[in-house]
């Protein structure tokens, strides 16, 4: 299984786009990357995926590098909600299986 | 839409009883659920996977007679943990996914669920 990594904590300041980034140099050709997020004692928040090409939605847009060892979650505005655990999670291939790695804290400050 | 709902969302038992965690996919219908425990400060593990209809899919370390998954119907599964023990106090979480392909092709999360065993 491909493992990510990941910082173990990041700051941004409110209304700053948030980058954090997350490197899977093992991920095979077809393996996706989702990107959620856990809001302290809750269930995680689905935000974007994507296999190759960068994606971009309501939530927040991921870049993938082209040698895909590496992405980027990009959260253009952040505001206070947005201070959460955020786990990148390359998905098991041929299977629905996500295994989460210990995430990045982000702590979005006034 | 993609709502998912567990109850209770929190549960105290004494040591050596049986509790029952539902999960239910409110507005979509769930053809895979996955249950996942939690300890603090640490990340969701994945304890086990299941198909409407089928025996779960246990991983490596999951005691099966521990814990009871049923999935019964496309919108409902449960978590049974039986004979409760202090260690198994933890937050459990389980996820919905629906049809292959459909607009709920994702994992979605329930709130979770706080167990206390005394």
């Amino acid at each position: 299984d491909a493992k990510t990594t990941q910082p173990t904590s990041m700051d941004c300041a409110e209304g700053r786009a948030a980058n954090l980034p997350c490197n899977h140099s093992t991920i095979s050709g077809n393996e996706y990357v989702y990107w959620y997020r856990q809001i302290h004692s809750q269930g995680p928040q689905y935000i974007i995926h994507g296999l190759k090409n960068n994606e971009t939605n309501e939530m927040a847009s991921l870049i993938i590098t082209e040698d895909r060892k590496s992405s980027t979650l990009i959260l253009p505005h952040a505001t206070l909600r947005d201070t959460a655990v955020y786990y990148c999670i390359v998905r098991v291939f041929n299977t629905d299986k996500l295994i989460f790695g210990t995430g990045t804290r982000l702590q979005v400050f006034p | 839409g993609a709502v998912v709902s567990q109850h209770p969302s929190w549960v105290i038992c004494k040591s050596g009883t049986s509790v029952k965690i539902e999960c239910r996919s409110l507005d979509f219908q769930a053809t895979t659920m996955f249950w996942y425990r939690q300890f603090p400060k640490q990340s969701l593990m994945l304890m086990a996977t299941s198909n409407e209809g089928s025996k779960a899919t246990y991983e490596q370390g999951v005691e099966k007679d521990k814990f009871l998954i049923n999935h019964a119907s496309l919108t409902l599964s449960t978590l049974t943990v039986t004979s409760a023990h202090p260690e198994d106090s933890s937050f459990y979480i389980c996820s919905a996914k629906g049809l292959a392909g459909g607009p709920y092709n994702e994992q979605f999360f329930g709130p979770g669920t706080r167990l206390t065993v005394l």
